[in-house]
């Protein structure tokens, strides 16, 4: 069965330090790959999303980057953090097809 | 882009029916309605594809009018588990990205 893996669960940085968060999947291949944020309170913003190694497209502009140096490995990373960066990361994979998307546990990330 | 959710929030007692809508400015290929408990990662709870389906799950329920680009998410009998965020999100072309609504609160009370 496929899982998905995402660390760590909570996360408390200051302003300006670099940021590396990892989501991976396993027992499935070629899977889409998304990085959504969650403001305390709001929707889902979908920030990147992966169709293979090396593809990234961005939907917001912003201070972070997205990075799949493997095919079930999605990282999101920040040079320097902004207050404005904490919130609810929530790394998800997909099928093909997008029929289901399948979420991983989150990060709470706290910016200080 | 994102699609629109309404209501914002809405309170049930146990046993009442609730309609959560979702609207989009763009013709969409599909519909996906998730719920998330708080702290949790959201929950696929079903897809609906162009085509005017209608899918059941439960007692959950839903509806897609691609002509109108909404979609209805039908909560019949509700129950004390069927407490939280709604979100509806919609693909305009197959294959990549869902975007997400705001999501629309529930709270159902004994």
């Amino acid at each position: 069965s496929q899982t998905i893996h995402q660390w760590p669960a909570t996360l408390v940085q200051p302003v300006g330090s670099p940021l590396s968060l990892e989501c991976t999947v396993e027992g499935t291949s070629n899977p889409n790959l998304y990085w959504y944020r969650q403001a305390a309170g709001r929707g889902l913003q979908l920030l990147f999303y992966s169709v293979g190694i090396g593809q990234i497209s961005s939907e917001v502009p912003q201070n972070l980057s997205a990075s799949r140096p493997q095919d079930r490995q999605f990282i999101l990373s920040s040079k320097k953090l902004l207050l404005s960066d904490s919130g609810f990361y929530l790394c998800a994979w997909s099928s093909r097809a997008n029929t289901e998307a399948f979420f991983g546990q989150g990060t709470r990330l706290t910016v200080v | 882009q994102q699609p629109v959710q309404s209501p914002q929030a809405v309170i049930l007692r146990e046993g009442e029916d609730a309609v959560i809508n979702c609207s989009s400015s763009k013709a969409l290929y599909s519909v996906h309605w998730y719920r998330q408990k708080h702290g949790e990662a959201p929950v696929f709870l079903m897809i609906l594809l162009k085509g005017g389906e209608q899918k059941g799950h439960e007692k959950i329920s839903a509806s897609f009018n691609e002509k109108k680009q909404q979609s209805s998410l039908y909560l019949t009998a509700s129950q004390l588990s069927y407490s939280g965020t709604y979100f509806c999100g919609t693909e305009i072309t197959g294959g990549f990205k869902t975007i997400f609504g705001a999501g629309t609160r529930l709270f159902v009370k004994a």
